[in-house]
């Protein structure tokens, strides 16, 4: 089965620092891949995907992420980290043709002020 | 649309009780995913609906659990008899048809079996 993986369960990061979350998945055929935040005791939200429009991807507050072919990646960054930005973020795949939605382990993100 | 929404938020029963986890999906959505999240295993799919009917449960645990999607306004996942390891966080997710779209979360069911 398709699968995505996602390295270092817990981040640190500094307020106004670079946010970078590795996600590489396991295929042959590009899939469609989500990055999604979870807050504390809610469900996920999505923050943007890959759907083979574009290879570099916007999302919501300030994140975006870049699919790479060569390297079968689709890291997700965010330029300065906000407080708010704390939160446990996952990275899915949707292998093409098929609706199987399956999760990374997630990477739970602290900024330090 | 209200979004999906996912009954009760908090559930705590007793090894050995039947419980019941009930889904309402996005009005319109074709796909209906169940999913457990504990901190050692993390997000697991349990099991995927189209249009009310399922169409992997390769990630349902054991005989104990069992889900349904009656039609396409709701749908159970019901655990029986559940026991202290079944405790986890249970979300149901809803999408439209197409492997490019994203899926959408409910609050999720916290559970606790004691």
């Amino acid at each position: 089965a398709q699968s995505v993986t996602q390295l270092g369960s817990h981040v640190s990061v500094s307020e106004g620092a670079l946010v970078l979350l590795r996600c590489n998945y396991s295929s042959s055929v590009p899939p469609y891949l989500f990055w999604y935040v979870q807050y504390p005791n809610q469900g996920l939200q999505l923050l943007l995907k890959y759907t083979s429009a574009a290879t570099l991807v916007k999302g919501i507050n300030g994140f975006e992420a870049e699919f790479k072919k060569s390297e079968t990646s689709f890291h997700l960054t965010k330029p300065s980290a906000h407080m708010s930005d704390a939160a446990e973020y996952f990275c899915a795949v949707r292998p093409y043709g098929n609706n199987r939605l399956a999760f990374g382990k997630g990477n739970q993100v602290v900024v330090i002020p | 649309d209200a979004g999906v929404i996912q009954s009760p938020r908090h559930e705590v029963t007793e090894m050995g009780q039947e419980v019941t986890l009930r889904c309402k999906p996005i009005s319109g959505h074709d796909y209906l995913f169940w999913y457990r999240q504990t901190m050692m295993r993390g997000l697991e799919l349990l099991i995927y609906f189209n249009n009310n009917v399922p169409i992997d449960d390769s990630g349902m645990p054991e005989d104990r659990f069992s889900a349904k999607m009656p039609n396409a306004s709701f749908s159970t996942l019901k655990i029986q008899p559940s026991e202290p390891r079944d405790s986890a966080v249970y979300f149901c997710a809803s999408s439209l048809e197409g492997s490019n779209t994203e899926a959408f979360f409910g609050q999720g069911t916290r559970l606790t079996v004691v």
